[in-house]
C-alpha cells in the first residue's frame, strides 16, 4: 500500500472553529488532492498540489484552503467550519509522471456540531 | 465538461454469478480510465486503469474491465462474484491537471 496517513481520523468540532486536517506521504509523489465524500455524491475534489507551494481549486472549494511547504505535506484547513462540511475527507497522492492513478489515505470523518 | 456516470445505484449478485458494473464517461480526449472499490470504513483501492493500448484491461481480485471509445464506457466485469467483493465501486476518469472526476458509485451486496 502506498505510504499516506491521515490525522486525524475521526473529529468532532462546533460550527464556526477552524478545522485543520493533515495529509501526509512517504512516496515523494508530486501531486497530492483533497475530497470529500458524501452520500449521492461520490468523491468531490476540494483543491489540489501539483508541486510545494503550488496548489490550485477543485470543484467544491468554497470554505477550504490549502497549504503545501513541504513535498510529504498536504493540509486542508477549514476557516470556520459550517454543518454542511460535515463529511469524509480523503487525501490521495499520484505520481504524474510515469504513472497517473491515485492513491488514498485511510479518510477523515469530521463531525460539525 | 467532463463527468463520469454510474447508472446503478445498487445492485444485488448472487454469490457465484457474474457482475457487470456499468460507467459512462464523457471526456473530449482520450481519457485515462479507473475503476476503484471501497469497503466499509475504509480508503479507496485501486481495481485496474485504463491509459491505452489493449481496450480489455485486467485487474486485481480477478476483476477485469473493457473500455469502448464508440459508446463512451468502461464497464466492470467479473466472471464469479465472492461475498468478499461486496462494497461500493467507483469509476473514474482522469483530465488534465491530473485531476480525476469520479462517478456516484455502485453499492454491490452479494448474497449467498
Amino acid at each position: 500500500d502506498a505510504g499516506i496517513t491521515q490525522s486525524p481520523r475521526h473529529k468532532v468540532t462546533e460550527t464556526g472553529t477552524p478545522v485543520t486536517l493533515r495529509c501526509h506521504q512517504t512516496e515523494n509523489h508530486r501531486y497530492m488532492y483533497w475530497y470529500r465524500q458524501d452520500p449521492g455524491h461520490g468523491l468531490r475534489l476540494i483543491h489540489y498540489s501539483y508541486g510545494v507551494k503550488d496548489t490550485d481549486k477543485g470543484e467544491v472549494s468554497d470554505g477550504y484552503s490549502v497549504s503545501r511547504s513541504k513535498t510529504e505535506d498536504f493540509l486542508l484547513t477549514l476557516e470556520s467550519a459550517t454543518s454542511s462540511q460535515t463529511s469524509v475527507y480523503f487525501c490521495a497522492i499520484s505520481d504524474g509522471r510515469t504513472s497517473y492513478e491515485q492513491y488514498f489515505g485511510p479518510g477523515t470523518r469530521l463531525t460539525v456540531t | 465538461a467532463q463527468s463520469v456516470t454510474q447508472p446503478d445505484i445498487h445492485i444485488t449478485v448472487s454469490e457465484g454469478a457474474s457482475l457487470e458494473l456499468r460507467c459512462n464517461y464523457s471526456y473530449g480526449a482520450t481519457p485515462y480510465l479507473f475503476w476503484y472499490v471501497q469497503s466499509p470504513g475504509q480508503g479507496l483501492q485501486l481495481l485496474l486503469k485504463y491509459f491505452s493500448g489493449d481496450t480489455l484491461v485486467q485487474g486485481i481480485k480477478g476483476f477485469e474491465a473493457e473500455f469502448k471509445r464508440s459508446q463512451s464506457s468502461f464497464n466492470l466485469r467479473k466472471p464469479s462474484v465472492h461475498w468478499s467483493d461486496a462494497a461500493e465501486y467507483f469509476c473514474a476518469v482522469g483530465a488534465t491537471g491530473n485531476q480525476f472526476y469520479f462517478g456516484t458509485g455502485t453499492s454491490l451486496t452479494v448474497i449467498p
